[in-house]
């Protein structure tokens, strides 16, 4: 069974700090990677995406990939209150199935 | 305005009465796919197709059925509904293959099974 797993939080970080969200995948074959926000009662939207080993930069997000260790994190710098809501790893392969962890919540505190 | 339309947002059932939750899209999407979403579990996917008459099994597609008939329409039918299937569901859309494009959801349909 190939799994994405994420710390389910709740992670609580203050206004203006770095939010720091982990996913760990098992599948070795899988090539793309991504990050959603789902705001309570809402939709996943996708943040970023990340597809070689290294750094992503996007604004305040920062996506790091190192696929030998089958670990994906996003970080996101000077956290805003709108920055509150539950962030979902989704790990894509070759044949075409997109999987999600369970989600991180994240609340930042004004 | 692009976008992925779900209907209905909500619904109670009871066991057994077929059921259909309707998905369309307007970006001309050759992807789409269903996925339910349950606490602690995240997003598993249900169905997916990649075109016009090409579906394929998730995860979970137990109690599933779908068609592909027309490009833009996706619906995800429950033939014998039961309360395992109480659930929150997404239909997703995508340019290219899962792999390599992004997910536009539904806003969900909230579905109870009594």
């Amino acid at each position: 069974q190939k799994e994405v797993e994420q710390n389910s939080g709740p992670l609580s970080v203050p206004e203006g700090a770095i939010a720091s969200l982990n996913c760990t995948y098992s599948d070795r074959g899988s090539q793309s990677f991504f990050w959603y926000r789902q705001y309570s009662g809402k939709s996943p939207e996708l943040i970023m995406f990340i597809y070689s080993n290294g750094d992503k930069e996007d604004g305040r997000f920062t996506a790091q990939l190192n696929k030998a260790s089958q670990y994906v994190s996003l970080l996101i710098r000077d956290s805003q209150p709108s920055d509150s809501a539950t962030y979902l790893c989704a790990v894509s392969g070759n044949n075409n199935d997109m999987r999600f962890g369970a989600g991180t919540r994240l609340t930042v505190k004004p | 305005e692009a976008q992925v339309t779900q209907n209905p947002r909500y619904l109670i059932t009871v066991t057994g009465k077929k059921l259909t939750v309707t998905c369309s899209q307007n970006m001309n999407h050759e992807y789409m796919s269903w996925y339910r979403q349950d606490p602690g579990l995240g997003l598993r996917q249900i169905y997916y197709s990649m075109n016009v008459e090409v579906t394929d099994k998730g995860d979970v597609p137990e109690g599933y059925k779908v068609s592909r008939k027309e490009k833009r329409n996706f619906p995800l039918i429950l033939e014998s509904p039961s309360p395992n299937q109480t659930s929150l569901y997404f239909c997703a859309s995508s340019l290219r293959p899962t792999g390599a494009g992004e997910l536009f959801f539904g806003e969900g349909s909230r579905l109870t099974v009594l």
